[in-house]
């Protein structure tokens, strides 16, 4: 049972223009909502979050915009770099009701071309 | 600061054999949870450790067990190893405030069942 989905698995972007990452999830119970940037041969890297009390949260390029209604959170990168090109993980929590464990999608896989 | 590390970085076992990973945590944190990466597939929780016991759990066989230290490193024991635990597994640590937090994840450790 997929509680957090990320429906595109591949995303090409120009360098400079907008990158756009998509996240849905199931369980409304989620509150508090994590974008993960991973690199081949590395640990994902923690990129920014959001609670559900916000619908969003701005950290240099990226912000995170969260929609309760429709359960789904999107990621964008303004302007985007050719060192964003990795896999991005959205991940979600509902702490106590799940307990301290992230659900995580199944990642979307960024190339930006300079 | 070191941050979240792992060992060994890869490794290869027979089908049936018994393996251990360790992680060792970012200072300062005082939660380690364990995390499975199969091919293609965002990571999936397997359980957390806290106080040196396993304080949540998610969907995985009891073949699965862990160990949580008092300076907070931990081990992850995978008994009777089938082809299907071939993934890579991540370690991630927190510190328990009771309030929502990130995660820090380490480089993971490639398992291959043969």
């Amino acid at each position: 049972d997929q509680q957090v989905k990320q429906n595109s698995p591949s995303l090409s972007v120009q360098e400079g223009r907008i990158s756009i990452l998509n996240c849905d999830y199931t369980n409304s119970m989620f509150d508090y909502f994590l974008w993960y940037k991973k690199y081949p041969a590395e640990g994902p890297t923690f990129l920014i979050s959001i609670s559900s009390i916000k619908d969003k949260n701005e950290d240099g390029r990226f912000t995170v915009f969260l929609n309760k209604s429709a359960k789904h959170l999107s990621l964008h990168i303004v302007p985007s770099q050719p060192g964003d090109s990795a896999v991005y993980f959205c991940a979600a929590s509902a702490y106590p009701n799940t307990g301290n464990q992230f659900y995580f999608g199944t990642g979307t896989s960024l190339t930006v071309i300079p | 600061d070191a941050g979240v590390t792992q060992s060994p970085t890869h490794l290869i076992k027979t089908r049936g054999q018994q393996v251990t990973l360790r992680c060792s945590p970012k200072s300062g944190h005082d939660t380690v949870s364990w995390y499975q990466q199969a091919l293609g597939q965002g990571p999936q929780f397997i359980f957390q450790y806290y106080e040196e016991e396993e304080r949540q759990r998610g969907n995985f066989p009891d073949r699965f067990s862990g160990h949580q230290f008092p300076n907070y490193s931990s081990e992850l024991n995978v008994n009777a190893l089938l082809l299907g635990d071939s993934a890579l597994y991540l370690c991630a640590s927190s510190f328990s405030t009771g309030a929502r937090t990130e995660a820090f994840f380490g480089q993971g450790t490639r398992l291959t069942v043969v």
